[in-house]
């Protein structure tokens, strides 16, 4: 069965840091990967995705994450954060090929002037 | 535009009351889930739609009971049978047709039982 686990349910950076967000996931087949971002009292957004080819994936607000099948993590990077980055951050892994997605517990990401 | 509405966004009931929370969306997708989030616990799927009339217990059902009578509405309902109801719900629909994983989220409702 698959799983997530993001190690860190807080961290917190300087605007203008380097934001690194952990992720291992356990899967049985080729995973297909995901972090979403959630903002206080809304719903959850797609940042980006890893299904094949590239290891390195761009998503959206200057995030990306890169694959890395021998350590079996995702890591969310960006390399300068800003305030309007504070948020909620989930990994996801889908079950097979579905839609239906097995999330981590979330990591709170908060940004100091 | 498309997407995907959520009501009533905030939501207070009594213990031993059923509540039934909306979801639409004009999409036109057929796959429709239902999550449940607790702080600190992530999102855990309730239930889900692949069609219309047919659904699937997802990992919590209990407590739970969803009907897809159309395509574009999924409510769910919170019976009394829910021992721990007060939780932020999540409705979803894929983004695209054939884009997997991709979901597209509602704003969400938050149920407080008092």
């Amino acid at each position: 069965a698959q799983s997530v686990t993001q190690l860190g349910s807080h961290v917190s950076v300087s605007e203008g840091a380097l934001v690194l967000l952990r992720c291992n996931y356990s899967s049985s087949v080729p995973p297909y990967l995901f972090w979403y971002v959630q903002y206080p009292n809304q719903g959850l957004q797609l940042l980006l995705k890893y299904t094949t080819g590239a290891t390195l994936v761009k998503g959206i607000n200057g995030f990306e994450a890169e694959f890395k099948k021998s350590e079996t993590s995702f890591h969310l990077t960006k390399p300068s954060a800003h305030m309007s980055d504070a948020a909620e951050y989930f990994c996801a892994v889908s079950e097979g090929n579905t839609d239906k997605l097995i999330f981590g517990t979330g990591t709170r990401l908060q940004v100091f002037p | 535009d498309g997407g995907i509405t959520q009501s009533p966004k905030y939501l207070f009931r009594k213990e031993g009351q059923n509540v039934t929370l909306s979801c639409e969306q004009n999409l036109n997708h057929d796959a429709m889930y239902w999550y449940r989030q607790d702080p600190g616990q992530g999102l855990r799927l309730i239930y889900y739609s692949q069609i219309v009339n047919d659904f699937q217990k997802g990992d919590i059902a209990e407590g739970y009971s969803v009907s897809r009578e159309k395509k574009e509405s999924f409510p769910l309902t919170v019976t009394s049978a829910q021992k721990n109801p007060t939780a932020f719900y999540l409705c979803a629909t894929p983004r695209t047709s054939g884009a997997t994983g991709e979901l597209f989220f509602g704003e969400g409702s938050r149920l407080t039982v008092l």
